[in-house]
């Protein structure tokens, strides 16, 4: 069975600050990896993903990925944070002809302070 | 404008009663799924279905039944055997190549008393 991990359940970061937010999985095939986030009041949605290639990923409002094929890891990042990207964050696996069943994290809250 | 809609926003039921959640979508995606958010315990998956008229289990699918009896809609039945049904309930859809990325309602939050 596949499951995910995601080490910070709050993080709280001042305007400005570089983010990382920590992903790891456990399943022994190949998978596809995504970061969803929540904005207040809003439909949970597809940051970035990694389906094949580059192991670096890039996704929307700044943010990017690695995934670290030994490591079993995705790390969410983003060099500088803004207000606005205040959420909550989720990281999700998808074993490779699991018919689409993805398994989520825990989910990180992040609030950043002005 | 392409979506997925779930209503209503919030339900309220009494203990004891079947109550059946609406999700429609009308993406032309083949595949959608349901799941459970509580808090700290991030999605968990209830039901999902790849094709009209076939739908598997997902983890906590006990007290829970669904249907798909055509390809825009999934409702889901949360019956009276579910121990714990308060909890905020999301639809999702996807295609069925490539990496299968979902795409989310807004959600029904049940409270059930």
């Amino acid at each position: 069975a596949q499951s995910v991990s995601q080490h910070n359940h709050h993080v709280i970061l001042s305007e400005a600050a570089s983010l990382e937010l920590g992903c790891n999985y456990s399943y022994g095939g190949t998978v596809n990896l995504f970061w969803y986030v929540q904005y207040p009041g809003q439909h949970l949605q597809l940051l970035l993903k990694y389906f094949s290639g580059d192991p670096l990923v890039k996704g929307i409002k700044g943010f990017e990925a690695e995934f670290i094929k030994s490591k079993f890891s995705f790390n969410l990042r983003k060099p500088s944070v803004q207000w606005s990207d205040t959420a909550e964050y989720f990281c999700a696996v998808n074993a490779r002809g699991n018919a689409g069943k993805s398994t989520f994290g825990d989910g990180t809250t992040l609030t950043v302070k002005p | 404008d392409g979506g997925i809609t779930q209503s209503p926003k919030y339900l309220f039921r009494k203990e004891g009663q079947n109550v059946t959640l609406s999700c429609e979508q009308n993406l032309n995606h083949d595949a959608m799924y349901w799941y459970r958010q509580d808090p700290g315990q991030g999605l968990r998956l209830i039901y999902y279905s790849q094709i009209v008229n076939d739908f598997q289990k997902g983890d906590i699918a006990e007290g829970y039944s669904v249907s798909r009896e055509k390809k825009e809609s999934f409702p889901l039945t949360v019956t009276s055997a579910q121990k714990n049904p308060t909890a905020f309930y999301l639809c999702a859809s996807s295609g069925t190549t490539s990496s299968y990325e979902q795409y989310f309602g807004p959600g029904t939050r049940l409270t059930v008393t």
